[in-house]
């Protein structure tokens, strides 16, 4: 079945505790992206991937890194994370950019204390 | 700040058509014009797209403005499990959702 998986579902963390939440698609998409949802905020981009190696920021990068080293992975991380960075966190990917349709993530639920 | 201007809320009724309105006055020549929805608790989904013509699929029908400034989603015939949030987005790099329309369908 094509997805997008993404782990884990919940996470619940103290400040400055470094995490990784993975991404994996099985689509051999080349597009893949991060976004955090709050509150009446809607969805923000953090980063986003072209390809293999090729990374650039979204509207909202600062406190998190993201790497691209294969086609299928591309996890976010949170060398140390911050209360802010409370949020729920959806991963998506499509096969190229302009006129593919983005499949996204069950979403991350982070919770940092 | 979102590239799109919606309105916050919609209300329809069950089995009634719905036609919700996107604003995306800067739009580019090669933007797509996209949209998903976003069930309570779940990631969103893709509903529809295109860039200058009128499209349908089996979800719903996308009305595109001649001058491509604004566009409306169309959903034929409303059921309770239409009820989420409606993003509309240019597709672009750095794709910007803004609030979306929350669509309350009642019975």
């Amino acid at each position: 079945e094509a997805q997008v998986t993404q782990n884990p579902r919940y996470l619940i963390t103290v400040t400055g505790k470094k995490l990784t939440v993975t991404c994996s698609q099985n689509m051999n998409h080349e597009y893949m992206s991060w976004y955090r949802q709050d509150p009446g905020l809607g969805l923000r981009q953090i980063y986003y991937s072209m390809n293999v190696e090729v990374t650039d920021k979204g509207d909202v990068p600062e406190g998190y890194k993201v790497s691209r080293k294969e086609k299928r992975n591309f996890p976010l991380i949170l060398e140390s994370p911050s209360p802010n960075q409370t949020s729920l966190y959806f991963c998506a990917s499509s096969l190229r950019l302009y006129n593919e349709k983005l499949f996204f993530g069950s979403g991350t639920q982070l919770s940092v204390l | 700040d979102a590239k799109t201007t919606q309105p916050n809320s919609m209300e329809s009724n069950e089995e009634e058509p719905v036609h919700l309105p996107c604003n995306h006055s800067t739009i580019s020549g090669t933007d797509y014009i996209h949209w998903y929805r976003q069930l309570p608790s779940q990631g969103p989904e893709y509903v529809i797209h295109g860039l200058t013509s009128n499209v349908n699929n089996r979800m719903a029908s996308l009305a595109i403005a001649e001058d491509r400034k604004s566009s409306t989603l169309i959903l034929h015939r409303a059921t309770l499990r239409d009820a989420a949030v409606y993003y509309c987005i240019l597709r672009d790099l750095d794709m910007r959702f803004g609030a979306g329309t929350r669509l309350t369908v009642k019975p």
